[in-house]
C-alpha cells in the first residue's frame, strides 16, 4: 500500500520568501511522485513529477523537487513567492505504471502568500 | 482542444435523490477517474476506468456507479444520494502509457439536503 503524508494544512509567507512545502511518501515499490497544484474553484493542474530519472525536478512557474529516497520525502521548494502563488497544493503517489496505475494523494497544504 | 470537461457544474440534490455527472475527454486517452474532494482530506478515489469496457472500485466506492459509455466518457452515478455525499467530484483522464500524468476537469459541487 502507498500513502502520502502532508504536514501541517496551512503554510503562509512572505512574497519573496522561499516556500517549502514537505511531502513524504510510503511505497512498497518505487514510486512516482506528483505535486499538483489547485487554484481556487478550478481543477488540479500538474506542477512537476519524478519519474525515476533526475532527482531534481524543475517545474512550472518556479517550482521545483528533490527525491530523497532515504528520507522518503519529495518537497517542494520555491526560492521567491509571488502573490499568484497562493493555492492549495497536493503531493502525490502513484504505484505501478501502465493501464492500472492509481494516483494516491496527501491531505494538501494551502499556500497563502502574504505582502 | 477542450481536456476534460464535466457537466454540471453546481448541482443541489434532496436526500434520496438520484443524478449522473457526466465527464468528457478530447485527448483520446484511454484511462478515466472519478475522485470526491473533501475538506482536509484530498482527493479520494472512487471508481476508475482502466480502458475502455473496464471499471474497478477505488478507495471509496460506496453509494455510487459508473459507467464508461465509450472511450471518451465515463459517467458516475448517486442512485440514492445522501447529504454524506456533499463534495466536490473530479474527473480525470490519462493516455496510460509508463508514468504519464492525470488530467483533471473543472470539477462539480454537489449539494445533497
Amino acid at each position: 500500500a502507498q500513502s502520502v503524508t502532508q504536514l501541517g494544512s496551512h503554510v503562509s509567507v512572505s512574497e519573496g520568501a522561499l516556500v517549502l512545502l514537505r511531502c513524504n511518501y510510503s511505497s512498497s515499490v518505487p514510486p512516482y511522485l506528483f505535486w499538483y497544484v489547485q487554484y481556487p474553484n478550478q481543477g488540479l493542474q500538474l506542477l512537476l513529477k519524478y519519474t525515476s530519472a533526475a532527482t531534481l525536478v524543475k517545474g512550472i512557474n518556479g517550482f521545483e523537487a528533490e527525491f530523497k529516497k532515504s528520507e522518503t520525502s519529495f518537497h517542494l521548494t520555491k526560492p521567491s513567492a509571488h502573490m499568484s502563488d497562493a493555492a492549495e497544493y497536493f503531493c502525490a503517489v502513484s504505484d505501478l505504471p501502465g493501464a492500472n496505475s492509481k494516483l494516491t494523494f496527501g491531505k494538501g497544504i494551502t499556500l497563502s502568500v502574504r505582502p | 482542444n477542450a481536456g476534460v470537461t464535466q457537466t454540471p457544474k453546481f448541482q443541489v440534490l434532496k436526500t434520496g435523490q438520484s443524478m449522473t455527472l457526466q465527464c468528457a475527454q478530447d485527448m483520446n486517452h484511454n484511462s478515466m477517474y472519478w475522485y470526491r474532494q473533501d475538506p482536509g482530506m484530498g482527493l479520494r478515489l472512487i471508481y476508475y476506468s482502466a480502458s475502455e469496457g473496464t471499471t474497478d472500485k477505488g478507495e471509496v466506492p460506496n453509494g455510487y456507479n459508473v459507467s464508461r459509455l465509450n472511450k471518451r466518457e465515463f459517467s458516475l452515478r448517486l442512485e440514492s444520494a445522501a447529504p454524506s455525499q456533499t463534495s466536490v467530484y473530479f474527473c480525470a483522464s490519462r493516455r496510460a502509457t509508463g508514468t504519464d500524468t492525470q488530467y483533471f476537469g473543472p470539477g462539480t459541487r454537489l449539494t445533497v439536503l
